[in-house]
């Protein structure tokens, strides 16, 4: 079974300023996604960003940008020139695509809440 | 449109009572989900379809039953509360061309059960 781990609770950030959330997952899959979540306080969740594990380029969407070391099996998230309305649970998760494709679930880590501060 | 909606947004259950949390997406997406978040934690899977008559059980099924008989709708049912069942339920929807990799979900539905 896969397993996702999110090893920082809560983080804070400054306006406009860079923060890094860290994500680190477990599989024996070659062939796989990461994605991030954003969950703000109205709780819809909210897709951020999304690897393809076959895929070397990080993925980038605005100022959203991640890390992704599949050696090392980590995917850590990049926001930059934060904003007071990044203020939100953040969950990173893992998705091993089934051959027929029906279904594919998502396993997600415990969440970090990340509080961009004025 | 409504994208996935879910009702009631908020319930509170008596232990041994039952209900039935709806989930209703207009978009026309083969697969439906239903998760679980507790609190301070991500979510888990329950259950999921991929079609019309066709579900099948997640991660944490036990206590919990889904029917699908049309496209658009999926609801969730509770047939004997207990309080290990306080939770925050999402459901999400994913057009079957992406295979799951794009999941639309709903608001929410708070639950407690006392």
């Amino acid at each position: 079974a896969q397993t996702v781990t999110q090893s920082q609770p809560e983080m804070s950030v400054q306006e406009a300023e860079t923060v890094t959330l860290s994500c680190t997952y477990d599989t024996s899959e070659n062939n796989y996604y990461l994605f991030w979540y954003k969950q703000p306080p109205s709780r819809q969740m909210i897709l951020v960003i999304r690897q393809e594990a076959y895929k070397q380029q990080n993925a980038t969407e605005n100022r959203f940008s991640v890390n992704f070391q599949k050696a090392a099996k980590s995917f850590s998230l990049k926001i930059s020139d934060s904003q007071l309305g990044d203020t939100a649970m953040y969950f990173c998760a893992f998705m091993k695509p089934r051959r027929d494709n029906a279904g594919n679930m998502l396993t997600f880590g415990g969440g970090t809440r990340l509080m961009v501060k004025p | 449109n409504a994208g996935v909606t879910q009702t009631p947004k908020f319930r509170i259950l008596k232990i041994g009572q039952s209900m039935t949390l709806q989930c209703t997406q207009d978009m026309n997406h083969n697969y439906m989900y239903w998760y679980r978040q507790d609190p301070g934690m991500g979510l888990k899977l329950i259950y999921y379809s991929v079609g019309a008559g066709i579900t099948d059980k997640g991660e944490v099924p036990n206590g919990y039953n889904v029917s699908r008989s049309t496209t658009e709708d999926f609801p969730l049912r509770l047939e004997l509360a207990a309080p290990s069942q306080t939770s925050v339920y999402f459901c999400a929807s994913s057009p079957r061309r992406t295979g799951g990799l794009e999941q639309y979900f709903g608001p929410g539905t708070r639950l407690t059960v006392t």
